[in-house]
């Protein structure tokens, strides 16, 4: 099946900070999308992107299907940005979501 | 539109015994998905219906877990005779265009 690769596994920014977090995957893909883990757990959508570029206020995405990958942006990164951002993707044949094993981002003030 | 609803939010059994979860997924979604997280691990299929047809299962389901979406709309995942390793979080998600949208998840924990 496919496989979903997320860098880095951890990050600490300071408040303020910019960064990206990367998603590689295995195969071509129907459906990709970003995800935040709430420290209570709940996974609250932050990108469908299955292919281009969006942007929400200080988050952006980037999907380049044809090589197999997508990028995540947090600008002027804050404390409540913290948590686990998890990359899911469907691949071909099928409608079920495969997720990456996670960036742990960590936010200083 | 109030979102996908889980119940029981949390429960602790005794190894050995049945649980069962409950999902509500938001109205006319068709297709309806269940995964498990265990702690610092990333969500896992189990399995999905569209409508009421259950068409993928995960090969790692298994014969203790079953899943049913009677009519299309509610579902629940049952676990038979509990063991220590099913502790984890039940996720529930439901899409109707591709987009999936989660519950809050069902936390088990198996003494």
């Amino acid at each position: 099946g496919i496989q979903v690769e997320q860098s880095p596994p951890d990050l600490i920014l300071q408040e303020g900070a910019n960064s990206t977090l990367r998603c590689n995957f295995s195969d071509s893909v129907n459906n990709l999308q970003w995800f935040h883990q709430n420290p209570w757990g709940q996974l609250i959508n932050l990108f469908y992107i299955p292919s281009g570029t969006k942007q929400n206020g200080r988050l952006s995405a980037t999907t380049v299907a044809t090589e197999r990958y997508s990028l995540l942006y947090i600008s002027s990164s804050q404390t409540t940005d913290s948590g686990v951002y998890f990359c899911a993707v469907v691949g071909s044949g099928t409608y079920k979501y495969i997720f990456g094993t996670g960036t742990r981002l960590k936010v200083l003030a | 539109d109030t979102g996908v609803s889980q119940d029981p939010r949390h429960k602790i059994t005794k190894r050995g015994q049945n649980v069962t979860f409950r999902c509500d997924p938001i109205s006319e979604h068709n297709r309806l998905y269940w995964y498990r997280q265990t702690l610092g691990q990333g969500p896992e299929f189990l399995t999905y219906f569209q409508n009421e047809a259950q068409l993928e299962k995960s090969r790692l389901l298994s014969d203790r877990f079953s899943a049913e979406r009677p009519k299309g709309s509610f579902s629940t995942l049952e676990i038979q005779r509990t063991e220590q390793g099913d502790s984890a979080m039940y996720l529930c998600a439901s899409s109707l265009y591709g987009e999936l949208f989660f519950g809050e998840g069902s936390r088990l924990t198996v003494l």
